[in-house]
């Protein structure tokens, strides 16, 4: 149980370029989802939580306007990075929470983000 | 500002020993603690977690420590075996439950 599918798993495009990646629950609903960026050989950065039905909310130095989130069901959350670059290159990851808090966030397989 | 880190980069291991993974955490605030395994090119896999009123848990294998005295938390993997091979985080709770914090990540290499 508690499977979380990420897609897609790969996507390479030219600069300027909006990307959408789909973060879906598939056998749970979440209320809440977390979106994480993560560097070759460097930890997971959480960028923002994602609440359904409600604006997401932003670490510190995520611009909003950049990655756009939505969480328009229990099962689907879906972050936008617009107006890509090429240092938005990155390996993007979701994770969604099968209940209250206390309870640990199971994770997608990642997205890898290249921009030429 | 919060941080959740682990002591060493790469831990080699021969196959059929024990490893022991270490995490310093820095907030006593800490309620939860999760480690995850994260296979090169996957997102990370839950493995054990526990909660701040406990002080060991045992799975399959695996075991985690907690010592609150001196901030700290280590995964021990009993009979190391190639498919563990993976980056180990452990991953706290510094701002309540909603928000996990990940540690740096520790190398697990283990050698046939």
């Amino acid at each position: 149980g508690a499977v979380v599918s990420q897609h897609p798993s790969r996507v390479i495009c030219k600069s300027g370029t909006s990307v959408k990646i789909e973060c879906r629950s598939l056998d749970f609903q979440a209320t809440t989802m977390f979106w994480y960026r993560q560097f070759p050989k460097q930890s997971l950065m959480l960028m923002a939580t994602s609440n359904e039905g409600s604006k997401a909310t932003y670490e510190q130095g995520v611009e909003k306007d950049k990655f756009l989130i939505n969480h328009a069901s229990l099962t689907l959350s879906t972050l936008t990075v617009t107006s890509a670059h090429p240092e938005d290159s990155s390996f993007y990851i979701c994770s969604a929470r099968d209940g209250e808090g206390g309870q640990p966030q199971h994770f997608g397989d990642g997205t890898r983000l290249s921009i030429l | 500002g919060e941080s959740v880190g682990l002591h060493l980069p790469t831990l080699s291991v021969q196959e059929g020993d024990n490893s022991i993974i270490n995490c310093a955490y820095s907030n006593s605030a800490s309620d939860y603690f999760i480690w995850y395994k994260q296979e090169s090119g996957k997102g990370p896999q839950f493995i054990i977690d526990i909660r701040s009123n406990m002080d060991k848990r045992q799975g399959q294998r695996v075991t985690v420590l907690l010592n609150k005295t001196v901030k700290h938390l280590s995964l021990q993997i009993a009979a190391t075996q190639p498919g563990d091979s993976a980056v180990y985080f452990c991953a706290g709770t510094p701002g309540g439950y909603q928000k996990v914090t990940f540690g740096t990540g520790t190398k697990l290499q283990v050698i046939p």
